[in-house]
């Protein structure tokens, strides 16, 4: 059974810090490895990764996957309240596009 | 491109009634969608993949005939919650897979979701 994990579950920061959220996974066919972001609503696509070490970026978002040890990271620079979200790592290991979603990390940005 | 609507947003019916969710593919014709749950604070949790013009195939642990799946079109998949109970209350979010399709990440793109709550 794929396993998706995410850590930190939760973190709280102030604007203009930088995090770090990691996403480790187990799968038996890896097809990629996606980062979603939740606020109120549905889950927004922000990237999606199949191969190592190529990073993935936009704007202040960025991210970047290993395939050897098998995580990834989501990284945002210079934090606003607007970051603030619930950030989800999914992973693609089918051949129907089924994902497996992690607990997410829970982002909180004060001003 | 890739926008995936979802209706009603919000519904809240009496116990025992039954609720039909729409999801659909505004731009592109998806052969795949995809039905999730999630309650407060957790995360999605898939109920069901549904190929158009094929029955849905259901994770387990989730029950076929109470959780009716259509989909009849490339972009439109139905959802329905029979006789449906308070433990059923939750947000439900269709997702709709593009496949590869010019222009799109081959990834799923999500519906607003649902709230459902029932009395």
């Amino acid at each position: 059974e794929d396993k998706v994990v995410q850590s930190p579950l939760s973190l709280v920061v102030h604007e203009g810090d930088t995090v770090t959220l990691n996403c480790s996974y187990e799968v038996t066919n890896f097809r990629s490895l996606l980062w979603y972001k939740q606020e109120k609503k549905a889950p927004t696509f922000l990237f999606m990764l199949t191969s190592s070490g190529i990073e993935k970026k936009s704007g202040r978002l960025s991210s970047i996957l290993d395939k050897k040890e098998l995580f990834s990271i989501l990284n945002i620079t210079a934090t606003q309240t607007g970051d603030s979200a619930v950030y989800l790592c999914a992973l693609s290991g089918g051949s129907n596009y089924k994902l497996t979603f992690g607990k997410g990390t829970l982002l909180t940005v004060n001003p | 491109g890739a926008v995936v609507s979802q209706h009603p947003s919000r519904v809240i019916c009496k116990s025992g009634t039954s609720v039909k969710i729409e999801c659909r593919s505004l731009d592109f014709q998806a052969t795949t969608m995809f039905w999730y749950r999630q309650f407060p604070k957790q995360s999605l949790m898939l109920m069901a993949t549904s190929n158009e013009g094929s029955k849905a195939t259901y994770e387990q642990g989730v029950e076929k005939d109470k959780f009716l799946i259509n989909h009849a079109s490339l972009t439109l998949s139905t959802l329905t919650v029979t006789s449906a109970h308070p433990e059923d209350s939750s947000f439900y979010i269709c997702s709709a897979g593009t496949g590869l399709l010019a222009g799109l990440q081959e990834t799923q793109y999500f519906g607003p979701g649902t709230r459902l709550l029932v009395l």
